[in-house]
């Protein structure tokens, strides 16, 4: 069973600095990793996603990394604001069954 | 705008008393899934359709059941809510389901409260 770990939890940072935010998942067999957004008391909203043959996706400010063979990715967000703020998921999707495991996600929120 | 649309986004019941939630989309998707989220909890999904192929998660209970009358509406039956089905529920869709550039989109949710 793919198990999917978020590290850390919740994270306060200032505004302007960079995030960097940990994902780790157990069974390397995926076809691709997703980070999504979730805003409070609302749904998810896909950010970046990388195939499984691909190192990183990058959108704007944000940049993430996938290590397959080590199963771990990192979401990078540069410059950090304030809008920034939310709870980031990360998705695997194991070949062809249509299910994502999600993490519990990095909670975030960026200090005016 | 294409888009996955879910009602109600707050729903309250009481113990025991059925409750349906609802979803619809017209961006047109062959699969639709319904996930579970607990606060501070990954989503769990709980079914998906394949078109009109159910597909339940085994560790889903009983008492949860969803129809899928056709593509553009999906609905979440439960059918004798306890307090801990309290909860957010999303629903999503996607294309074809597990290609390697796909992803899913998600509504806003419904808040499930049990009093």
């Amino acid at each position: 069973k793919q198990e999917v770990t978020q590290i850390p939890a919740a994270l306060s940072v200032p505004e302007g600095e960079n995030l960097v935010l940990n994902c780790s998942f157990t069974d390397s067999a995926i076809y691709n990793l997703q980070w999504f957004r979730q805003d409070p008391g609302k749904g998810l909203t896909s950010l970046l996603l990388i195939q499984s043959s691909q190192r990183e996706q990058t959108s704007g400010r944000l940049n993430a990394s996938l290590d397959k063979s080590s199963g771990r990715s990192t979401l990078y967000i540069a410059a950090s604001q304030p809008g920034d703020s939310a709870t980031y998921l990360c998705a695997v999707l194991r070949g062809g069954n249509n299910r994502l495991a999600f993490g519990k996600g990095n909670q975030v929120v960026v200090i005016p | 705008d294409a888009m996955v649309i879910q009602n109600p986004r707050y729903q309250v019941t009481q113990f025991g008393k059925p409750v349906t939630l609802s979803c619809s989309q017209t961006l047109n998707h062959n699969v639709m899934y319904w996930y579970q989220q607990k606060s501070s909890q990954a989503p769990k999904l709980l079914f998906h359709y394949y078109d009109k192929d159910f597909n339940n998660e085994a560790d889903t209970p009983d008492n949860f059941q969803s129809r899928r009358p056709n593509t553009s509406f999906c609905f979440l039956d439960i059918r004798s809510p306890g307090l801990g089905d309290a909860a957010m529920y999303l629903c999503a869709t996607s294309p074809q389901g597990g290609g390697l550039q796909e992803t899913q989109y998600f509504g806003p949710g419904t808040r499930l409260l049990v009093l």
